[in-house]
């Protein structure tokens, strides 16, 4: 399987744990994004990088939101001190360059109880 | 803030129906995609429009972008159940990443 791989695919944690998610893009893929969806929702933008470089990060990333992309491969965004709030999907996606399509994974789904 | 408005946000119809769902901007577009989501899965894209008054058909789906670039259409004939999912609309592309509509869920019952 040649596209965007996340995983767990779903996680239950209890409120004020750590969570980290993990995103493999499609090979070559140097534009890697995040997406945050809740119920009802479409995808909000939360942040981008162009191989390992973090260029861009929306309001909705609290400083307890971090994410990296040490090699420009694969991702990972850890929550820190998980709330209820922050229960939805994550979903990343990948793309080769800025006008080309981008790929998503399937998600993964955050339950904080 | 979303700044694309899709409507309607529900539709359940029966299979063989046509229907047509709509996004809406105050913004000019310059271009505009139209993604395809399951339950428990990320969306997928169904088409890129770009120039005002394009029109482009995926079998049964015809997307319209609209002569302002601030609306589109995507209209849907003879639906199946297969066409259940939520329907999103999302403009830009660029660095930034994409901006999505809320959606419409679409429900084709057999």
């Amino acid at each position: 399987d040649t596209g965007v791989s996340q995983n767990p695919r779903h996680k239950i944690t209890k409120r004020g744990q750590n969570v980290t998610f993990r995103c493999d893009p499609i090979s070559e893929h140097n534009r890697l994004y995040w997406y945050r969806q809740t119920l009802g929702q479409g995808p909000e933008f939360l942040t981008y990088f162009q191989n390992e470089a973090q260029l861009e990060k929306s309001r909705l990333l609290s400083d307890r939101f971090s994410a990296e992309r040490p090699k420009g491969s694969f991702s990972t965004l850890e929550i820190q001190r998980t709330e209820q709030g922050d229960s939805a999907m994550y979903l990343c996606a990948s793309k080769v360059a800025w006008d080309t399509e981008a790929f998503f994974g399937q998600g993964t789904r955050l339950t904080v109880v | 803030t979303q700044l694309l408005e899709q409507s309607p946000q529900f539709l359940s119809i029966q299979e063989g129906e046509n229907l047509t769902v709509y996004c809406n901007s105050s913004s000019v577009f310059s271009s505009l995609q139209w993604y395809r989501q399951e339950p428990g899965e990320g969306p997928v894209l169904l088409v890129t429009v770009v120039t005002g008054g394009e029109v482009k058909k995926l079998k049964r789906l015809t997307f319209q972008f609209g002569d302002a670039r601030k609306d589109s259409s995507l209209h849907i004939t003879a639906a199946q159940p297969g066409d259940t999912g939520l329907y999103l609309c999302a403009r830009g592309g660029g660095a930034d990443g994409l901006t999505f509509g809320k959606g419409t869920h679409l429900i084709i019952q057999p």
